[in-house]
């Protein structure tokens, strides 16, 4: 099964930083990869798809890259709304989904 | 407007069974595959199955596969998850979401707002 790792688990950061969260895959999935946001007691948001195809309605500040096994989210400028958790997920698979565990933003 | 709403979750024994619902609306749900997936408390994300537009062809994690089985009602715009044989590992709130696409799991661009599932003695 491809598994997802994201990096750092748990990120500090302050309004107007650039963030920067990894993920890698296990093997090659391409561009099939999602990113999420997530705040406490919230279903989670879809943010981006094929890597860096923005969600409708989602700020230009976030922006993806990668293929392949290596991936980033980066937010130019974080935002007092940016705060919470964020999940990349692959979709390369023709028979299943796999989330990464996830990466927190907190105010440092 | 696209709409997911659950229902059907509670507290379950172990052993037991539930039956989760999501109604859809705001979209043609029978143009697109659905999924359900997991949240246990202070964990991440689980995709626990998925469905094709059709209904003919079903998908499971290997930590459900044979206890759990996703339906949908094309007709009334309705999907499923049957839970057989509940454990306290499938504690979790449990999500409807929506596929982009008509076939296999892909990317959720809709999300229901979740049912908590809880399995205790």
């Amino acid at each position: 099964d491809i598994q997802m790792t994201q990096s750092p688990s748990t990120l500090s950061a302050s309004v107007g930083d650039r963030v920067t969260i990894t993920c890698r895959a296990s093997q090659s999935i391409g561009m099939w990869l999602a990113w999420y946001q997530q705040k406490p007691g919230k279903a989670p948001k879809p943010l981006m798809y094929m890597a860096s195809t923005l969600q409708g309605g989602v700020p230009s500040r976030f922006s993806g890259s990668g293929s392949g096994t290596e991936f980033t989210l980066t937010i130019s400028s974080l935002q007092p709304d940016d705060f919470a958790t964020y999940y990349c997920q692959q979709y390369g698979s023709d028979s299943y989904v796999t989330f990464g565990q996830g990466t927190k933003v907190e105010m440092k | 407007e696209v709409q997911l709403l659950e229902s059907g979750g509670g507290l379950v024994h172990p052993g037991g069974s539930l039956r989760l619902s999501c109604a859809a609306s705001g979209f043609s749900f029978s143009n697109y595959a659905m999924s359900w997936v997991r949240q246990a408390p202070g964990k991440g994300l689980e995709w626990v199955s998925g469905i094709v537009a059709s209904g003919g062809v079903t998908f499971y994690a290997d930590s459900v596969k044979g206890r759990f089985t996703i339906s949908r009602d094309n007709s009334r715009n309705t999907l499923s998850l049957q839970m057989n044989g509940l454990s306290a590992e499938d504690t979790a709130v449990y999500y409807c979401a929506k596929d982009m696409v008509v076939s296999q799991p892909d990317y959720f661009d809709h999300w229901g707002q979740g049912s908590l599932v809880t399995v205790s003695s």
